[in-house]
């Protein structure tokens, strides 16, 4: 089945140590997305890659980084710069930008930190 | 700048009923796309109804539909025969014609609760 895949699923850190969350899709999607999902506050944008090898910050980026070698992951990196990281985060794909806003949302990861 | 506002933070609905979800939004523009997107307990977050600003006729897919009233400025979402499967997070969101996904603009959510 087609679809996006992110893991893990719940993962746990302690303070001043990095983590990186994976995010995979087998759609063929050129376009990928990472948001953080935090109660009351929606989705806000982290990073976006629209083509392999090349990604945006988004609205929220300072602590976060990524990388886009293939097409089908993105994986997220929360460092330790980022000052609350304990969030739920979504990635997500779409086939570029048409139909408008369909996007295609892995089950999300729960990162805490303690 | 676009705003979406959902003001609703959770609502619940006996099973069977029919449950209306609020979300308006502010643009200067006369050209845009509406969105509900549902974000059940399992966490994937999936389109439920896609809403087109020229268009005047209400968009519906099967059990939802919307009332999109454009000089208002409101965009809500109506649930009918709710089912316990209805239980999840709703999103309204906003994007302008010609703008990237990533431009997408996002309310704050629905915790929508079914009571059996």
């Amino acid at each position: 089945d087609g679809g996006i895949t992110q893991s893990p699923k719940y993962l746990f850190r302690k303070e001043g140590q990095n983590v990186t969350l994976s995010c995979e899709q087998n759609l063929n999607h050129d376009a990928m997305y990472w948001y953080r999902q935090d109660p009351g506050q929606g989705l806000r944008l982290i990073y976006y890659s629209q083509i392999v090898n090349d990604f945006q910050k988004g609205d929220i980026a300072e602590g976060y980084s990524v990388s886009r070698e293939k097409k089908e992951s993105f994986p997220l990196t929360v460092t330790s710069a980022q000052k609350n990281p304990t969030a739920f985060y979504l990635c997500a794909s779409s086939i570029g930008n048409s139909p408008p806003g369909e996007l295609f949302f892995g089950e999300g990861s729960r990162l805490t930190v303690l | 700048a676009q705003t979406v506002t959902q003001s609703q933070p959770e609502m619940s609905v006996q099973e069977a009923e029919t449950v209306t979800l609020s979300c308006t939004y502010d643009t200067s523009e006369s050209d845009y796309y509406l969105f509900w997107y549902k974000q059940p307990p399992s966490r994937q977050m999936i389109l439920v109804i896609r809403q087109e600003a020229y268009k005047q006729q209400n968009a519906t897919e099967n059990r939802f539909s919307v009332n999109f009233q454009k000089a208002a400025k409101s965009f809500s979402l109506k649930i009918s025969d709710s089912q316990l499967g209805d239980a999840a997070m709703y999103f309204c969101a906003y994007v302008r014609p010609g703008r990237s996904n990533y431009q997408l603009i996002w309310g704050a959510g629905t915790k929508l609760i079914i009571k059996p």
